[in-house]
């Protein structure tokens, strides 16, 4: 029962490259958000979604696209990455009748 | 609109000392409070919440906060600080549906022996 996985763990990309930050979850929860985390700013959530197919747009949503085909899988989409989104990535799960939310270990950004 | 504010980036105390860490917050909504602990290279646990029930609130590790509506605060304590408290830690504010979290820019804790 591993919880809430993200991969990578770490990424150096250029900028104008692409890439998908991948959050997966075997706890069967509704709801998935993206959080970033910069320093002194706390965590600015990105999007979230309340179930398959469903998705909406947090604090910070622009520059990041996500989809969600299946409860278990949310990926996060960097279509044309810029230097301003070199922050750390958290995922986070819970279930909808509960407040308590389960976040991944998180993925680093560097964006050169 | 909600937001969350915490008082002082960072606290130092004594091993054995009170641990006080601060946070208001500010909503249009009855607010449901959280404060949650980041270690090192980790994600964020959940350390306790308000949600409306009793306003003195137990959490793990011995933490506990209290709600207060008139100075629209939920303040973190400890009576007695450990060397493993040393951590970063984030107050966090949701209205009713909790599909949107605030969080506060996070108090870094350091222990000293």
């Amino acid at each position: 029962n591993a919880g809430v996985t993200q991969t990578p763990k770490f990424q150096v990309l250029k900028t104008g490259q692409s890439m998908t930050l991948q959050c997966a979850q075997d706890m069967n929860h509704e709801y998935m958000s993206w959080y970033r985390q910069d320093p002194g700013m706390g965590l600015r959530l990105i999007h979230y979604s309340v179930g398959a197919g469903i998705t909406d747009q947090g604090e910070v949503p622009n520059g990041y696209n996500v989809s969600r085909s299946t409860t278990e899988d949310f990926p996060l989409r960097l279509l044309s990455a810029a230097p301003s989104q070199t922050s750390v990535y958290f995922c986070a799960v819970r279930a909808v009748q509960t407040q308590t939310q389960y976040f991944g270990p998180g993925t680093r950004l560097l964006v050169l | 609109a909600q937001s969350v504010t915490q008082l002082g980036s960072h606290v130092s105390v004594s091993e054995g000392a009170l641990v006080l860490l601060r946070c208001n917050y500010s909503s249009s909504v009855p607010p449901y409070l959280f404060w949650y602990v980041q270690y090192p290279n980790q994600g964020l646990q959940l350390l306790l919440k308000y949600t409306s029930a009793a306003t003195l609130v137990k959490g793990i590790n011995g933490f506990e906060a209290e709600f207060k509506k008139s100075e629209t605060s939920f303040h973190l304590t400890k009576p007695s600080a450990h060397m493993s408290d040393a951590a970063e830690y984030f107050c966090a504010v949701s209205g009713a549906n909790f599909n949107k979290f605030y969080f506060g820019s996070g108090t870094k804790l350091n222990v000293k022996p």
